[in-house]
């Protein structure tokens, strides 16, 4: 079965804060996106990556960076964490094009 | 740009109704996927299927069944003889490679089901 683990489940920070969110995957996709969900507002895709050191764009990118320095390991930065961050952020991993994502848990970060 | 709406936000059943939940998509890519996701009140996504462009044909999966039409731009889902584990929010999604040129999933806002007993 596919794997895809985020570091935490539930994560408090202040505003101004730089944060962390890890997510790996142990089925050696290509692809890794992470998601912010909020309610009444569905999924929506910050950034992409389809291989190792490549990234793209989202459509909500601002405020955010990511790093993917090996194929299993996709990270979300927040330079300088707002309270318009807080919210629900999903990590997912694909084979590759047009498959079925595999989401993580999710991280809730709140964001005070 | 592509675009997903699930036009019910709430559907309350109760338990063995039958209930289908709607999904319209738009695309101005011929070759596209869609999908459905459940996402229990634990909150991890779970696929549920897939299905391409080119293959309309409708698909059952144990009390799931899933009604693709490209005429309406539609894909349904119909669960019959709803259970309690059921509830959870639906999501559907379309992929495509309108972003960038790499398939990405753009979803709907999702649909809450909730089957009391």
């Amino acid at each position: 079965d596919v794997k895809v683990t985020q570091s935490s489940r539930y994560l408090v920070k202040r505003t101004g804060e730089k944060v962390f969110l890890e997510c790996v995957q142990d089925m050696d996709h290509e692809n890794m996106f992470w998601y912010r969900q909020d309610p009444g507002l569905g999924l929506r895709l910050i950034y992409f990556s389809y291989d190792v050191k490549m990234k793209e764009k989202g459509d909500i990118p601002e405020g955010y960076s990511v790093s993917r320095e090996k194929k299993e390991r996709f990270s979300l930065i927040l330079e300088s964490a707002s309270t318009n961050q807080t919210s629900m952020y999903l990590c997912a991993s694909t084979p590759g094009q047009y498959y079925e994502q595999y989401f993580g848990p999710g991280t809730r970060l709140t964001v005070t | 740009a592509q675009k997903v709406t699930q036009a019910q936000t709430e559907i309350s059943v109760v338990e063995k109704e039958d209930v289908t939940l709607d999904c319209v998509y738009e695309t101005r890519d011929t070759t596209y996927y869609l999908f459905w996701y459940k996402q229990p009140p634990s909150g991890e996504l779970v696929f549920l299927i897939r299905r391409n462009s080119f293959d309309e044909q409708n698909e059952i999966s144990g009390r799931y069944s899933w009604n693709f039409q490209k005429s309406t731009s539609s894909f349904n889902f119909t669960i019959t003889a709803s259970q309690v584990v059921d509830s959870a929010v639906y999501f559907c999604a379309l992929s495509d490679s309108m972003n960038s040129g790499y398939s990405t999933l753009t979803f709907g806002k999702g649909t809450m089901l909730l089957v009391s007993p």
